[in-house]
């Protein structure tokens, strides 16, 4: 089945513990970008990867890192959680290199307490 | 930053009613998206329109875009509760993407 997965759903955390979350996807595609959401808010995009090794900001990129070593992952790092990051976090991915039509994984619920 | 915005914040209807959502957006984009969101979990792309398009249809749902005003609008014709959902417009440039809020579309049966 063609998806994209995100582990673990749900975390909760203390402030400055790092934590990853890993995002996978099974239909090789090339983009790959993290979002996250809060009420009233939207989605907001974090970071992006138009190919292997390829990573570039979004909107809101601060206290975060990615890589892309390989095609089918995107991990989201977080070296040092604060509570502003207590947020609903979803990886998505698309064919080709741009963002069209995206696949969304399950999202994770992290809270930074 | 946010790029679409959409009208309503929250639209409550009854079954068989349509349905009209709309997004404003501020920059050129390449082209705009629709997605549905069900109760905190994954966006499912329901339609993408090119900025030479105007109108696309897919099943009961039509879109409209008009470059000129920045504007969208998203049509869901004979509504079923299984509707019932969060509508996100989505505005893409060449590698990024941008969301608004959200229209959360109630439909009772």
């Amino acid at each position: 089945e063609a998806q994209v997965t995100q582990n673990p759903r749900y975390l909760i955390t203390v402030t400055g513990k790092k934590l990853t979350v890993t995002c996978s996807q099974n239909m090789n595609h090339e983009y790959m970008s993290w979002y996250r959401q809060d009420p009233g808010l939207g989605l907001r995009q974090i970071y992006y990867s138009m190919n292997v090794e390829v990573t570039d900001k979004g909107d809101v990129p601060e206290g975060y890192k990615v890589s892309r070593k390989e095609k089918r992952n995107f991990p989201l790092i977080l070296e040092s959680p604060s509570p502003n990051q207590t947020s609903l976090y979803f990886c998505a991915s698309s064919p080709g290199t741009n963002p069209y039509e995206q696949y969304f994984g399950p999202g994770t619920r992290l809270t930074v307490t | 930053s946010q790029q679409g915005e959409e009208d309503p914040q929250a639209l409550s209807i009854q079954e068989g009613e349509n349905a009209t959502m709309n997004c404003s957006y501020k920059t050129s984009i390449n082209n705009l998206q629709w997605y549905r969101q069900n109760s905190g979990r994954g966006l499912v792309h329901l339609i993408l329109i090119r900025s030479n398009e105007r109108e696309k249809h897919s099943g009961r749902l039509r879109v409209t875009l008009d470059t000129s005003k920045k504007s969208s609008s998203l049509l869901i014709t004979a509504s079923r509760a299984a509707d019932t959902a969060s509508y996100f417009c989505a505005t893409a440039s060449y590698n990024d993407m941008r969301f608004g809020a959200g229209t959360r579309l109630t439909v009772k049966p």
